[in-house]
C-alpha cells in the first residue's frame, strides 16, 4: 500500500501569508494526486487533481505542483475562509488519503 | 450542481448490518462512477469501493466479503451495505462522485469531485 505523509501536521499563519503544504508518497504515484479542503462539519472539497489542475470554481490562489513522490499545495495569499484541514489523496492502485494538515 | 445526500440508520449494534443510501439530485447516477468513503478521527479517510451502473464494482480488500454496493438508476440512488459491523465501523460515511475530469488510470480518474454531506454511523 502506498502511504501518503503530509507535513506539517499543523501550520499557523495569518491572512495574507503564503501557505505551503507538503505531501510525500512512499513510492512514485506519477501525477495521480489530489488535494482537498475540509472545514468542520463539512464534506471535503476538491481543490486540485492530477497534482496541478484546479477543480471547477477553485480560486487561482490555490496551486498544486510535484510529481513522483513529492507534492506541494500552495495558497498564495491566505483568505480568512482558507483556514481548514487539507488532505492529499492518490489513486495509483486504490485510493488512500494523507492524515491531513491543519491550517490555523 | 449535483447534490448528494446520504441517509440511513445512525445507531447500530455490533453484528448488525449497516445500510445506507445516497440520493443523487440531478439524475446523473447512470453517467458516472461513484464511491463510498468513510472518515474516522483515528484512521482518517478510508475508501470503501467503486461502483458503476454497468455492474462494475471494486471494493476495498480490507472489508472482505462484508461490503456490497449497488446503483438504482430508476431512483437515482446509490446503496451501501456492510455486514457484521463492529465498533471499528463507527465513522462518517460519504458517497462521492469520481471526478469525470482528469487522467484515467485503469478506466477511472483519480479524484472525487462531488461529495455528500456525510452521515455519522455509530456502532455500540
Amino acid at each position: 500500500e502506498i502511504v501518503l505523509t503530509q507535513s506539517p501536521a499543523t501550520l499557523s499563519l495569518s491572512p495574507g501569508d503564503r501557505a505551503t503544504l507538503s505531501c510525500r508518497a512512499s513510492e512514485s504515484i506519477r501525477s495521480f494526486l489530489a488535494w482537498y479542503q475540509q472545514k468542520p462539519g463539512q464534506a471535503p472539497r476538491l481543490l486540485i487533481y492530477d497534482a496541478s489542475k484546479r477543480a471547477t470554481g477553485i480560486p487561482a490562489r490555490f496551486s498544486g505542483s510535484g510529481s513522483g513522490t513529492d507534492f506541494t499545495l500552495t495558497i498564495s495569499s491566505l483568505e480568512p475562509e482558507d483556514f481548514a484541514v487539507y488532505y492529499c489523496q492518490h489513486r495509483y492502485n486504490w485510493p488512500t488519503f494523507g492524515q491531513g494538515t491543519r491550517l490555523e | 450542481q449535483v447534490q448528494l445526500q446520504e441517509s440511513g440508520p445512525r445507531l447500530l449494534k455490533p453484528s448488525e448490518t449497516l445500510s445506507l443510501t445516497c440520493s443523487v439530485s440531478d439524475g446523473s447516477v447512470g453517467r458516472h462512477y461513484w464511491s463510498w468513503i468513510r472518515q474516522t478521527p483515528g484512521k482518517g479517510f478510508e475508501w470503501l469501493g467503486y461502483i458503476h451502473h454497468s455492474g462494475y464494482r471494486r471494493y476495498n480488500l480490507s472489508l472482505g466479503s462484508r461490503v456490497t454496493m449497488s446503483v438504482d438508476t430508476s431512483q437515482n440512488l446509490l446503496s451501501l451495505t456492510l455486514n457484521s459491523v463492529t465498533a471499528a465501523d463507527t465513522a462518517v460515511y460519504y458517497c462521492a462522485r469520481v471526478n469525470p475530469s482528469g487522467t484515467y488510470v485503469s478506466g477511472l480518474t483519480t479524484s472525487f469531485d462531488m461529495w455528500g454531506l456525510g452521515t455519522m454511523v455509530t456502532v455500540s
